[in-house]
């Protein structure tokens, strides 16, 4: 079955540690986003991609890096220049046009330790 | 900026109605809907496209006011399995569909 997969499920990171999450899908949709969740929020975009080898900053961007290299693939890299990473992350991919939801992944609670 | 939602929560009964409200201060091109259940991603209920149409998924409806900026989710006939937190997106003129998500909205379906 197609979908996104989102892994690790849970992280922990120590102070001043970098980490990648990894999101990968099979939908062959063009777009990827990464959006931010903390407790009994909405979601706030960190990091888009529309095409492979392009992406743009989302409203939250500082903190964070991300890759797209393939078409499947779009990891986000949390550094440690945020201050603040623990949160939900939510990777999500579309076909790219206006008309078309969202499929999200499972998600991956990142901690700080 | 974010789209405000109204309400922040609702508690129904099985079998009530509820609506819940989107609105915008930015000129929108398109509204979609998603359900999220606790600790779990958000699922895709339903677009909205600019043109003012009104869908449904089941017992659950939504229209789009453009004019307005504003579009609302019906629940009708409410069913344990519609608890959740319902949250919209939105995109406006520019090309791409990088949505901007209101702050949700918490619904409990009691028995």
């Amino acid at each position: 079955d197609g979908g996104i997969t989102q892994s690790p499920k849970y992280l922990f990171r120590k102070e001043g540690q970098n980490v990648t999450l990894s999101c990968e899908q099979n939908l062959n949709h063009d777009a990827m986003y990464w959006y931010r969740q903390d407790p009994g929020q909405g979601l706030r975009l960190i990091y888009y991609s529309q095409i492979v080898n392009d992406f743009q900053k989302g409203d939250i961007a500082e903190g964070y890096s991300v890759s797209r290299e393939k078409k499947e693939s779009f990891p986000l890299t949390v550094t440690s220049a945020q201050k603040n990473p623990t949160a939900f992350y939510l990777c999500a991919s579309s076909i790219g046009e206006r008309q078309h939801g969202y499929t999200f992944g499972s998600g991956t609670r990142l901690t700080v330790v | 900026q974010q789209p405000v939602q109204s309400p922040q929560a609702v508690i129904l009964r099985e079998g009530e109605d509820a609506v819940i409200n989107c609105s915008s201060s930015k000129a929108l091109y398109s509204v979609h809907w998603y359900r999220q259940k606790h600790g779990e991603a958000p699922v895709f209920l339903m677009i909205l496209l600019k043109g003012g149409e009104q869908k449904g998924h089941d017992k659950i409806s939504a229209s789009f006011n453009e004019k307005k900026q504003q579009s609302s989710l019906y629940l009708t006939a409410s069913q344990l399995s519609y608890s959740g937190t319902y949250f919209c997106g939105t995109a406006g003129g520019a090309a791409g569909n990088k949505l901007t998500f209101g702050g949700g909205t918490r619904v409990l379906v009691k028995p």
